[in-house]
């Protein structure tokens, strides 16, 4: 069973403040992965890990930015939160020794910058 | 460059109708081709993968798919809806792009069940 959990859940935060979302997985798997997603469109990478130590920016360029500690933690941070930033965000892991791109979502962050 | 194609943005079924999502994506090699479905307010949650062998593959939740190299398609089926699959369903490719793995996923087609 995939476990991988975000918190919180939802936020509505003013603008200018720093957030930190978080993003945890209990697989052991090494690639970590956080996606925007907003209505109507596809799911845009931001972020990605190919373990600890190692981040790097995915397709669509984000001012937010992450940090890869420990193989089960990858948060995500915006160190001063704006309209613009209002989205859903998704983490996600894959196991890369399988070779089958799989990946396991947990259940998303609906940031509302206000 | 892989890319995802699905076409129906919002699809409207009838309970215990059949259904059928479709979903092309572009690749140049042997694709990896999932299909994901994501109920309001929560995550992705993972319905039929296809890597390889047999090109009709089943999923969770009475869901199927079948890949057609032909076509370059992945369309997504089921033979009875049920008001609880109403979801928005995404399909994904997997492969090499730009020198690293990556999957790239489709917009999404948002189902809507009616009684």
């Amino acid at each position: 069973e995939a476990d991988i959990y975000q918190t919180p859940r939802y936020l509505v935060i003013g603008t200018g403040k720093k957030i930190t979302l978080e993003c945890s997985q209990t697989m052991g798997h090494d690639k970590m992965y956080w996606y925007q997603q907003d209505p109507g469109m596809e799911l845009h990478l931001i972020h990605y890990s190919y373990g600890v130590n190692s981040t790097e920016k995915g397709d669509l360029s984000s001012e937010s930015t992450v940090s890869r500690i420990r193989t089960e933690h990858f948060p995500l941070t915006l160190e001063s939160a704006r309209p613009s930033h209002t989205s859903q965000y998704l983490c996600a892991s894959s196991d890369p020794g399988t070779g089958t791109y799989e990946q396991y979502f947990g259940p998303g962050t609906r940031l509302t910058v206000t | 460059a892989q890319s995802v194609t699905q076409p129906d943005i919002h699809i409207t079924v009838s309970e215990g109708a059949s259904l059928e999502l479709r979903c092309n994506y572009s690749y140049g090699a042997t694709p990896y081709l999932f299909w994901y479905v994501q109920s309001p307010g929560q995550g992705l949650q993972l319905l039929l993968k296809y890597f390889s062998g047999d090109t009709l593959v089943q999923g969770i939740k009475g869901f199927e798919a079948e890949f057609k190299r032909s076509q370059s398609s992945f369309n997504l089926r089921k033979p009875s809806v049920h008001w609880s699959d109403a979801a928005e369903y995404f399909c994904a490719v997997g492969g090499y792009s730009g020198g690293y793995q990556k999957v790239t996923f489709g917009i999404g087609t948002k189902l809507q069940v009616i009684p």
